[in-house]
């Protein structure tokens, strides 16, 4: 069954920074394309980022290009989001989530369930 | 334009037919995709690519398609598909994914 579980999510300072986690399991993590999604209270969905299998493609909304940093590590079946110069407008639940199929970039089917971070002095 | 359009709400009555839209630029180029979220829970995909179910996805949803409006229709709405629902495609580029604003479906 395929798991996510994003961790890293908190109260962070305006300008500040943090690094989210979303670790997977159930699948070969290493074969599939990830995008991270946010969500603001009370909003609608927003997508981040994508990056390939291998992390040699990356791609940014233009919200947070030049701020957030996507990676993974494969090794260790996990994916991140490093995030910098936060603004309160980035206070979201940050959510993982697999493409459908193996080594493409295709819609994504499975999601975690979310880690709230709240950008606030 | 980097933008998809849906309807803020929609209701139907229960056991009815309702269409959920998306409009936008890139669905001339582009499939859309539909996700269901419930409260509290994660986007659940429903319809992908020409008109696609992932499994498990109840036969009643299926999406289609005509120049820049991308659709989702339920036929027979029960109860339990009052959700909000939200496309989401590609940008002109093809690089960046968008979500429209989501519609939010009452069942009546």
């Amino acid at each position: 069954e395929v798991h996510l579980v994003e961790s890293g999510g908190g109260l962070v300072q305006p300008g500040g920074s943090l690094r989210l986690s979303c670790a997977a399991s159930g699948f070969t993590f290493g074969n599939y394309w990830m995008h991270w999604v946010r969500q603001a209270p009370g909003k609608g969905l927003v997508w981040l980022s994508r990056i390939n299998v291998d992390g040699t493609i990356t791609t940014y909304a233009d919200s947070v290009k030049g701020r957030f940093t996507i990676s993974r590590d494969n090794a260790n079946n996990t994916l991140f989001l490093q995030m910098h110069s936060l603004r309160a407008d980035d206070t979201a639940v940050y959510y993982c989530a697999r493409a459908l199929k193996e080594y493409g970039d295709y819609d994504c089917a499975y999601w975690g369930q979310g880690t709230l971070v709240t950008v606030s002095s | 334009s980097s933008e998809l359009t849906q309807d803020p709400a929609v209701s139907v009555a229960l056991g009815q037919t309702v269409r959920i839209t998306c409009q936008g630029d890139s669905l001339r180029t582009y499939y859309a995709s539909w996700y269901q979220q419930k409260p509290g829970q994660a986007p659940v995909l429903v319809i992908y690519g020409k008109n696609n179910r992932p499994s498990g996805i109840p036969d009643r949803f299926s999406g289609s398609s005509s120049g820049n409006t991308a659709s989702l229709t339920i036929t027979g709405a029960q109860a339990e598909d009052e959700a909000d629902y939200y496309c989401n495609s590609r940008d002109s580029s093809g690089t960046r994914r968008l979500f429209g604003e989501g519609t939010k479906l009452t069942v009546l």
